[in-house]
């Protein structure tokens, strides 16, 4: 099984500015077509998750551009360039490499 | 635009069996390329993914808990299943129904069925 591990845990940050989390892989999840199979959700509180980042830096439809996916193999991270109010919740990265698909223990981000 | 709508029990009796439904709107899951999951989330807790399905009935589980839980595909009814048996505490979680792409992601999330088990 691929253990996925995320710091930090909690991410306290103040509006405007920017925010980082870090997702390391067990496992390499670079597969021979060439892509990372590495992706990024947030569940924002009562709500169910939802996608952000495929493929360690595509975003997903609807995705603000202040969110970007970065890294390759092993370690990856995905950044907030100016974080927003509306952007707390839990970040979660997951990797769909092989089975059992498995995420992150998630990254809680507050406001300050 | 697609929907996935969890249904089944709210709470379950501790080594009764958790059934859940989930109902898709907006695509058909026959010839689709798409894997439909299930993945649940205890409470206040991360996510685990338990099992996938293919149209054509192919089947993948998470080991931890392939002895216990089937998944199941109707495709008339353009739904699919999740059969847990022998619930314990340890089962309670919110339970997601979700369409995954064949680049390992889910895009489209149910809002989830909330199941407690409990005498």
């Amino acid at each position: 099984e691929i253990v996925m591990t995320q710091s930090p845990l909690s991410l306290p940050v103040t509006p405007g500015e920017p925010a980082s989390i870090s997702c390391t892989s067990s496992q390499n999840l670079q597969h021979t077509n060439g892509y990372n199979y590495l992706h990024w959700y947030l569940q924002k509180p009562g709500q169910s998750p939802q996608l952000l980042i495929y493929l360690g830096s595509d975003r997903a439809s609807g995705v603000p551009d202040r969110f970007s996916g970065s890294g390759v193999g092993t370690d990856f991270t995905l950044k907030i360039s100016r974080v927003e109010p509306e952007d707390v919740g839990v970040y979660y990265c997951m990797q769909g490499l092989q089975t059992p698909y498995t995420f992150g223990q998630g990254t809680k981000l507050e406001i300050k | 635009q697609l929907q996935l709508q969890e249904s089944g029990p709210g709470l379950v009796k501790p080594s009764e069996t958790l059934s859940l439904t989930c109902t898709v709107s907006g695509d058909s899951i026959a010839g689709s390329h798409y894997y439909w999951g299930w993945i649940r989330q205890p409470p206040g807790r991360g996510l685990e993914w338990i099992a996938n399905i293919f149209y054509s009935g192919a089947t993948y589980y998470n080991p931890s808990l392939k002895s216990r839980v089937a998944i199941s595909v109707d495709t008339l009814r353009n739904q699919f299943s999740l059969t847990l048996p022998s619930v314990t505490a340890a089962d309670t979680a919110v339970y997601y129904c979700a369409r995954q792409t064949h680049w390992g992601f889910f895009d489209y999330w149910g809002q989830g069925s909330r199941v407690t088990v409990s005498s």
